[in-house]
């Protein structure tokens, strides 16, 4: 399984500022992935990050609120952009296990928006 | 109806007792379920797949029931180690994002 570092682990942002969250693989990876777990709720996909070209965003998520950069293949970023009480949550950063559609997280980034 | 059910729990079991999880899903065209376990703050960490003959790791045993579309979590003598939320996975196979996870049944273990 890949190693995923994942920083910060947390954060407590002001409202109306913006958070970048980092990702790095210890191998180089197709795909990855950016989830959000909000308190007591089940992990939601927010977006695909692709190599080379623009995210795949799932309904609901745009890229003016959480923009990811994806340089090359082992790391990648998610911002949370003009944050508001409502982002406040679990971002996990995860990549693909294979063939198999099983996944391996990062240690995840606990945000607090006040 | 929910995509993907489980009970909350928790789950309060003594050291050493055998429990089950269920988990139903609504898709019938569901094809690849998965168990993981999320510690408290932690990220999620696959615990096993789950295959239409059933499997076993262990303490572990994961069934599938495509005919009331449930599949559960049997976990024998239970350690101390073992509490953990567990979080439902299912997918249509048509990628990853039609993986669609559970909110978890919370599971504690007691001396």
């Amino acid at each position: 399984s890949a190693v995923i570092s994942q920083k910060p682990s947390r954060d407590i942002c002001q409202r109306g500022t913006s958070l970048t969250i980092q990702c790095q693989v210890d191998s180089q990876v197709t795909m990855m992935f950016w989830y959000r777990q909000q308190p007591g709720q089940s992990l939601t996909l927010i977006a695909t990050a692709n190599q080379g070209s623009e995210a795949t965003y799932e309904s609901g998520f745009v890229i003016d609120k959480f923009p990811i950069s994806r340089p090359n293949l082992t790391f990648s970023t998610l911002t949370v952009s003009n944050m508001s009480p409502e982002d406040s949550s679990i971002y996990l950063c995860s990549v693909s296990g294979g063939q198999d559609e099983k996944l391996f997280f990062g240690s995840g980034t606990q945000l607090s928006v006040l | 109806r929910k995509e993907v059910e489980q009970d909350p729990g928790p789950f309060n079991v003594p050291e050493g007792a055998t429990v089950a999880f269920n988990c139903t899903y609504s898709n019938s065209a569901s094809q690849s379920f998965f168990w993981y376990r999320q510690d408290c703050r932690k990220e999620p960490k696959l615990l096993m797949s789950v295959y239409s003959s059933g499997n076993e790791d262990g303490r572990f045993t994961a069934q599938l029931n495509r005919a009331s579309q449930y599949i559960s979590l049997l976990i024998r003598d239970s350690k101390l180690s073992d509490s953990a939320t567990y979080l439902c996975v299912v997918s249509l196979n048509s990628g990853y994002s039609t993986l669609t996870f559970g909110k978890g049944t919370m599971l504690l273990v007691s001396p």
